[in-house]
């Protein structure tokens, strides 16, 4: 499987707390981005990093990659209780960026 | 402006039998893919299309079939229907000349079979 994996898979916190989401991926990228699901949604795009960016950042979100370790973070910053999803990393390695291979998530949970 | 939109929402089948998920996009994207979403799994790529006339086989292809007769459209067929298909599938769209860049997603179809 090409599949990355996401660190941790569960993660609960408080409200106003901060939220940190690990993404390992396997193939060589030209970008990696970060997508969230609401419950029985589809997803949504967050944030894409280039492969020659280290960091990244839009409003609230923090996206940091580690091309020689092949992982990259979300850091979500002061949580709200409306960031409960899950959020998962994709990456464009399949078949030159034709479609994204996607990690297995990390479900967050803010509670107020 | 509908962004990509999947029909049926919802479906029960019967093992053995056979239909077509469908998925439509108004934003003339050259790339269209599917994926289905089961519990722990994340999402996995079943199909993908880089333009009319031309598919491909993702991760898990064995039970699926698509087409792509057009730019809109990127039917996905379950020939015949197993058990181990129940899952929630997603259609996604992106442009090619954002090349691995941003995907806009379906709001999925949830099959069940029996």
């Amino acid at each position: 499987s090409q599949q990355g994996e996401e660190d941790p898979q569960a993660l609960s916190i408080q409200e106003g707390e901060n939220a940190t989401m690990n993404c390992s991926y396997k193939t060589s990228i030209n970008n990696l981005q970060w997508y969230r699901q609401n419950s029985g949604r589809g997803l949504v795009h967050l944030i894409l990093i280039r492969s020659n960016e280290r960091e990244k950042h839009s409003g609230r979100l923090r996206v940091t990659l580690d091309t020689s370790k092949k992982s990259s973070s979300l850091l979500i910053t002061a949580s709200r209780a409306a960031d409960t999803a899950s959020y998962f990393c994709a990456t464009d390695g399949y078949q030159a960026g034709t479609a994204l291979i996607f990690g297995k998530g990390t479900t967050l949970s803010v509670s107020s | 402006n509908a962004g990509v939109t999947q029909t049926p929402k919802f479906q029960v089948l019967k093992t053995g039998q056979s239909m077509t998920l469908q998925c439509a996009q108004d934003m003339n994207h050259e790339y269209m893919s599917w994926y289905r979403q089961d519990p722990g799994m994340g999402l996995r790529l079943i199909h993908y299309s880089v333009g009319a006339g031309i598919t491909d086989q993702g991760e898990v292809p064995n039970g699926y079939n698509v087409s792509r007769s057009t730019t809109e459209d990127f039917p996905l067929r379950l020939l015949s229907a197993a058990p181990s298909q129940t899952s929630v599938y997603f259609c996604a769209s992106s442009a090619v000349r954002q090349l691995g860049g941003e995907a806009f997603f379906g709001q999925g179809t949830r099959l069940t079979v029996v």
